[in-house]
């Protein structure tokens, strides 16, 4: 069974701090990791790695895939109140639907 | 413009009953799929669906049932609803059967009581 594990599953930091999450995953026929953040309703897209080693940055958020270790990581620095949320990861393998971690619940406070 | 937008957002119902959430995308996706989400924010698969081809998890009681009139819809049905039916139910879309990036609606809040 595909499967995908986050750590830690929640994590408090305060403002202006960096923070990385971790995503591990195992599934067959890889395709593509990717990441979203969960405020109050829908999942938004923040990235999508589909290679080993390439660091996709947008803003203070950045994300990198490792193909032989099955992990990527997202980094946020200086971080903000408004990057409190859910951070969820998702593998994408040989059938069609994303697997989901359990999530990275980001609680930043002033 | 709403990508994915699912009707109702909230939902509150009796067990027994018999209910449908509805959802519809304009991004001329192909596949569409419906998740589910509990209270601890786990995600799970329930169906996806591409040109007719239904794909369902394996765990989904049968009194669950989607509905797709055309490309653009997948409806999920629910029968005879349990209280541990009540969670978050995602709606979301992808350009191709073999992933890219999902789009999610909004989602539908149902509470079984």
């Amino acid at each position: 069974e595909d499967k995908v594990v986050q750590s830690p599953l929640s994590l408090v930091v305060h403002e202006g701090d960096t923070v990385t999450l971790n995503c591990s995953y195992e599934v067959t026929n890889f395709r593509s990791l990717l990441w979203y953040k969960q405020e109050k309703k829908a999942p938004t897209f923040l990235f999508m790695l589909t290679s080993s080693g390439i660091e996709k940055k947008s803003g203070r958020l950045s994300s990198i895939l490792d193909k032989k270790e099955l992990f990527s990581i997202l980094n946020i620095t200086a971080t903000q109140t408004g990057d409190s949320a859910v951070y969820l990861c998702a593998a994408g393998a040989g059938s069609y639907q994303l697997t989901f971690g359990k999530g990275t619940k980001l609680s930043v406070i002033p | 413009d709403t990508a994915v937008s699912q009707t109702p957002k909230y939902l509150v119902t009796q067990m027994g009953n018999d209910k449908s959430i509805k959802c519809e995308q304009n991004l001329g996706h192909d596949t569409m799929y419906w998740y589910k989400q509990d209270s601890k924010k786990f995600l799970k698969i329930m169906f996806s669906y591409n040109n007719k081809e239904l794909i369902i998890n394996e765990t989904v009681p049968n009194r669950f049932s989607p509905k797709s009139p055309d490309k653009a819809h997948l409806n999920l049905h629910i029968n005879s609803l349990e209280l541990g039916d009540s969670a978050v139910y995602f709606c979301a879309s992808s350009p191709t059967r073999t992933g890219g990036v999902y789009t999610f609606g909004s989602g539908t809040r149902l509470t079984v009581v």
